[in-house]
């Protein structure tokens, strides 16, 4: 089944305890993209990638990293994880950078920092 | 700066009936422009676009109107149906694979 496989579903942790969130598509597809998703604010873009080690902020960059070694996996990296980034996100993966048939979403990993 | 805008947080209509969704955005740099679905617990589903050199596309029930000059689009849904009851965002891109930038949503519930 093509899909977005986020991990994990669920995350509660301590401020300052670095983690990684995983994603992987098995689409083969070039364009892969981070958002977060908070009330009121919409779904915001963090990062997204164009193509293997190619990486570009998107609109909320502040307290991420990303990489992008292998076209199927784009992990998220919290280096040092605040009480403000927590919430819903969201990643995904294009054939055609959106265009056509626009992104395949995950399931979402929604993140609490306490 | 919210760059796309959905002014309507939710959108009660009655099944069989027309639901319209609105969306604005303040770049006119903006070509490329996407509606998706999303349940609860679920990602965001794409449901349907349209370019900046087109008005109208259509797809079955779905149908995005673009109105350039206004900075404006649409989406209209006929005949609505209970299991379209989600919420609908809109988003905008300059180009192929570049930022997307989102609507906050719109909730719609369709009423059987």
């Amino acid at each position: 089944e093509a899909q977005v496989t986020q991990n994990p579903r669920y995350l509660i942790t301590v401020t300052g305890k670095k983690l990684t969130v995983t994603c992987s598509q098995n689409m083969n597809h070039e364009y892969m993209s981070w958002y977060r998703q908070d009330p009121g604010l919409g779904l915001r873009q963090i990062y997204y990638s164009m193509n293997v080690e190619v990486t570009d902020k998107g609109d909320v960059p502040e307290g991420y990293k990303v990489s992008r070694k292998e076209k199927r996996n784009f992990p998220l990296i919290l280096e040092s994880p605040s009480p403000n980034q927590t919430s819903l996100y969201f990643c995904a993966s294009s054939l055609s950078g959106g265009q056509g048939s626009g992104y395949t979403f995950g399931s979402g990993t929604r993140l609490t920092v306490v | 700066d919210q760059q796309v805008k959905q002014n309507s947080p939710s959108l009660s209509v009655q099944e069989g009936r027309i639901s319209i969704l609105n969306c604005d955005y303040t770049n006119s740099m903006f070509d490329y422009f996407l509606w998706y679905k999303k349940y609860p617990a679920e990602g965001p589903t794409f449901l349907i676009s349209i370019s900046s050199i087109k008005d109208k596309n259509e797809d079955g029930r779905f149908t995005v109107f673009l109105n350039k000059s206004a900075k404006h689009l649409s989406l209209h849904i006929v005949p609505s149906q209970p299991g379209d009851s989600a919420v609908y965002f809109c988003a905008a891109s300059r180009g192929t694979g570049n930022q997307f930038y989102f609507g906050t949503g719109t909730s719609l519930t369709v009423i059987p």
